[in-house]
C-alpha cells in the first residue's frame, strides 16, 4: 500500500497569500498518477488537478501541482476567499487508491 | 451535465446490511469507471471500492474487503454498494464518484453523499 503523507497539517494565510501544500508517498507513484482535491464542509470534494499537474476542467491557473516519484506540490498562487478548504491527495497508480490525511488552509 | 445522486443511507445496528445505490445521468455510463469514497465524522477521506467500465473489474480498500461489493447496472445507470458485517467504524458519509475514464483514474464528479450510521 502506497502510504500519503500530507505536510503541514494547517496552514494559517492571508487571502492574496501563496500556499505550498506538500504530498510525499511511501513508494513511487507510477505513472504519477496522483490528484489533488478541494473539500469544504457540506460539498462534494472537487477535483483540481491530476497526472500530479493537469488541472481539472475549470479550475482557475492560481492553482498548479509538480513533481513526480514520491515527492509532490500543490501551489495556490493567491489565495482567494473561497480557497480556504482543506486538500487532500490521492494516488491513483495502484490499489489500494490511498488519500493523504489533508491539509487545511485556513485564514489567518 | 453530470449528476451523481446516492441513496439508502440510514442508521443500522452492528452486524447489520445495507445496499447503498448512486443514480447517474448526464454522461455514458457504462463508459466510464465509478467508485465510492467515504468520510468518517471529523476524519478524512478514504477510498472504499471501485468498478471499472467495460471490464466490470472490482478493487476493494482493505477495511472492507470480503465486507462490501460493488457492482453497476448500466441498463438503469446505477452504481451500487452491497454492504454486510457493518462496524460502528463503518459509520460515514458515502460518496458516489465518476473517473475521468474507463480504467484506474482520479474522481472528478462526485454526489452529494449518503450518511450511513452503524450503531445499536
Amino acid at each position: 500500500e502506497i502510504v500519503l503523507t500530507q505536510s503541514p497539517g494547517t496552514l494559517s494565510l492571508s487571502t492574496g497569500e501563496r500556499a505550498t501544500l506538500s504530498c510525499r508517498a511511501s513508494q513511487s507513484v507510477s505513472s504519477n498518477f496522483l490528484a489533488w482535491y478541494q473539500h469544504k464542509p457540506g460539498q462534494a470534494p472537487r477535483l483540481l488537478i491530476y497526472g500530479a499537474s493537469s488541472r481539472a476542467t475549470g479550475i482557475p491557473d492560481t492553482f498548479s501541482g509538480s513533481g513526480s516519484g514520491t515527492d509532490f506540490t500543490l501551489t495556490i498562487s493567491r489565495l482567494e476567499p473561497e480557497d480556504f478548504a482543506v486538500y487532500y491527495c490521492q494516488q491513483y497508480s495502484s490499489s489500494p487508491r490511498t488519500f493523504g490525511q489533508g491539509t487545511k488552509v485556513e485564514i489567518k | 451535465e453530470v449528476q451523481l445522486l446516492e441513496s439508502g443511507g440510514v442508521l443500522v445496528q452492528p452486524g447489520g446490511s445495507l445496499r447503498l445505490s448512486c443514480a447517474a445521468s448526464g454522461f455514458t455510463f457504462s463508459s466510464y469507471a465509478m467508485s465510492w469514497v467515504r468520510q468518517a465524522p471529523g476524519k478524512g477521506l478514504e477510498w472504499v471500492s471501485s468498478i471499472f467500465g467495460r471490464s466490470a473489474s472490482t478493487y476493494y480498500g482493505d477495511s472492507v474487503k470480503g465486507r462490501f461489493t460493488i457492482s453497476r447496472d448500466s441498463a438503469v445507470k446505477t452504481l451500487y454498494l452491497n454492504m454486510n458485517s457493518l462496524r460502528a467504524e463503518d459509520t460515514a458519509i458515502y460518496y458516489c464518484a465518476k473517473g475521468i475514464s474507463d480504467y484506474s483514474s482520479p474522481f472528478d464528479s462526485w454526489g452529494q453523499g449518503t450518511l450511513v450510521t452503524v450503531s445499536s
